[in-house]
């Protein structure tokens, strides 16, 4: 199976600072990579797909790029709610999700 | 509004038997597979099961495989997990969610999208 590891798996930030969490697959997964955003008590919520397209309603300060085996998503102007964990999800072959990244405020 | 409501978790001793059911609302069901994913308490997301649209095919994580069934039913818009044989590591918050797929087969664009508020099953003696 393909192994995706986040680093780093916890971050403190001020609100307003830029983060960029990243995504590592041990094989390539051409851009078959997805985010989400989950908050403590609440189920994961879909920020980025297909490795850089921004869902629905999601703020525009979230990004994501990569392909291959190396993703990142960033947060350019962190604010109050994206206090969060963060995960990757891969879907090349099976379904596998990286470990998560808890931001924390600083 | 698309809606997902999971029940039938509960306290289970080891090696015994509890169906979970998702209830959709909001959207054509029969058009999306549908995934469950659990998260043990403090750990991170493990993707459980997957079934298509109509319901022929199904997909299992190694983990469950011979143990868990999903299964669907079209005229109630509900996605089920019976999860037999469990183990104190099944353990976890089980959510259902929306499977957008690309292609029927991987590798292929899938994400899930909206996810339920999860149903808690904890396995103990």
């Amino acid at each position: 199976d393909i192994q995706m590891t986040q680093s780093p798996s916890s971050l403190s930030a001020y609100v307003g600072d830029r983060v960029t969490i990243t995504c590592r697959a041990s094989q390539s997964i051409t851009t078959y990579l997805n985010w989400y955003q989950q908050k403590p008590g609440k189920a994961p919520k879909l920020l980025i797909y297909a490795a850089s397209s921004l869902q629905s309603g999601v703020p525009s300060r979230f990004s994501g790029s990569g392909s291959g085996t190396d993703f990142t998503l960033t947060i350019s102007s962190l604010q109050p709610e994206d206090f969060a964990t963060y995960y990757c999800q891969q879907s090349y072959s099976p379904v596998g999700f990286g470990g998560g990244t808890k931001v924390e405020i600083k | 509004e698309v809606q997902l409501l999971e029940s039938g978790g509960g306290l289970v001793q080891p090696g015994g038997s509890l169906r979970l059911s998702c209830v959709a609302s909001g959207f054509t069901f029969s058009s999306y597979a549908m995934t469950w994913v659990r998260q043990a308490p403090g750990k991170g997301l493990e993707w459980v099961s997957s079934i298509s649209g109509n319901g022929d095919t199904t997909y299992y994580a190694d983990s469950v495989k011979g143990r868990f069934t999903i299964s669907r039913d079209s005229s109630k818009n509900t996605v089920f997990l019976q999860m037999n044989s469990l183990r104190v590591e099944d353990t976890a918050v089980y959510y259902c969610a929306r499977d957008y797929r690309s292609v029927p087969a991987a590798p292929q664009y899938n994400w899930f999208d909206p996810w339920g508020q999860g149903t808690l099953v904890t396995v103990s003696s």
